[in-house]
Formats: C-alpha cells, structure tokens, sequence
C-alpha cells in the first residue's frame, strides 16, 4: 500500500512551459485534491474531485487543469508556466468526500524560471 | 468565508516543556471541523489530532490535545513533554460539514531547545 504519491518530486520549468504533476493513490479514495503551498500562505486549494469523471475548482484554480479519468489517478497540468506557479504543490486524497482524514502526498516543488 | 487564523510565526520550547500554539477561525457555519496538521523539514503533511464542532470534549492524542472553545472560535494546541521531533511546521485547518475542502492557516513554526 503506496498510499498517496506524487512525481516529479522536484521540477523546474521556463515560463511559457507546460508540464503535468502526476498523482496516484491506491487506497481506493473517490475525493482528491491539489493544494499549493507558498511561504507565509499555508496552503491553498487548487482544485478538487469527488470521484471519476466529475472536479471542481477551488480557491486558486487559474493557470491549472485537471482531469480524473479513473479513480486512482488525479493529474494537475499547467498550460503556461509562470514565475507566480513556483510553489510546491500537494495532492491529497480521502475516502468520501466526508472522509475525516486527508492523506497528503509528499509534494512536489516546481521552480518557473 | 471561512477563515482560519494563526497569530504565531514561530514559537520555541525546551525539551519536556509545554507549549501552546494558538489558532482562531471565523465561520457562521454549525457543522464543521478543525485539524492540526504537522509538517516537518521533510515537508509530509501529518495529520495530529481533529476535533469535531459538535462535540464538547476536548480531543487528545497522547501528548497532544486541545483546547476547543467554540463561542470564542478559537481552537489552541496542546504539546506536552516536548521531544525534539515534534519540532515541525505546525498548521490549523478548517472544514464545514459537507464538503472536504480544506482552509489552512498560515503556520508555526516550532522549534525544539534540547
């Protein structure tokens, strides 16, 4: 049990760049979620899903896409990098979306040049 | 909206002391949630203990509780007999009833005097 894992753990990217920020979990969890985690910010909801085929936005959802074709991946892909994206970003998923636990993965920080 | 809120950049302990960290949220909703998430050096969100809004009594979680004061809105954390790992990012964080989305605050740092 793998639990919830992100790829690349670290990436650095030119603006104008896209890139896709891989996410998996294999604890059959229907929500997850990206976050985005900036110094003096805490972290902040990119967006979310509830289950396969259906997401919504969250707090910061401008510059990111998602999907979720299946229900153990959830990706997060950035059309056109910007320095505003540097960050490190965070998946997180739960069992029901009144699942009490969030189990995060263990970020990934992207660097836009 | 919601807000969460931690007045603590940086907070620091001696070893088998205790601390408290503080945090306060504004919301006008009846049904939610607060967490203690705690994030150390090797940056892995982990989960410290929650508390449900309906429930009077505090939550403990070994060394760890809290103290709930719901008309207050306030919703401080309780570290008792310090240990050098429990030094860490530490962050407060929010949820209404009927949704997963999490609010975080912005964080304290901990620091731990051996």
């Amino acid at each position: 049990n793998a639990g919830v894992t992100q790829t690349p753990k670290f990436q650095v990217l030119k603006t104008g760049q896209s890139m896709t920020l891989q996410c998996a979990q294999d604890m059959n969890h229907e929500y997850m979620s990206w976050y985005r985690q900036d110094p003096g910010m805490g972290l902040r909801l990119i967006h979310y899903s509830v289950g396969a085929g259906i997401t919504d936005q969250g707090e910061v959802p401008n510059g990111y896409n998602v999907s979720r074709s299946t229900t153990e991946d959830f990706p997060l892909r950035l059309l056109s990098a910007a320095p505003s994206q540097t960050s490190v970003y965070f998946c997180a998923s739960s069992y029901g979306a009144l699942g009490l636990e969030q189990f995060f993965g263990p970020g990934t920080r992207l660097t836009v040049l | 909206a919601q807000t969460v809120t931690q007045s603590q950049p940086e907070m620091s302990v001696q070893e088998a002391e205790t601390v408290t960290l503080s945090c306060t949220y504004d919301t006008s909703e009846s049904d939610y949630y607060l967490f203690w998430y705690k994030q150390p050096p090797s940056r892995q969100m982990i989960l410290v203990i929650r508390q449900e809004a309906y429930k009077q009594q505090n939550a403990t979680e070994n060394r760890f509780s809290v103290n709930f004061q719901k008309a207050a809105k306030s919703f401080s954390l309780k570290i008792s007999d310090s240990q050098l790992g429990d030094a860490a990012m530490y962050f407060c964080a929010y949820r209404w009833g009927a949704t997963n989305k999490l609010i975080f605050g912005t964080g304290t740092l901990l620091a731990v005097q051996p």
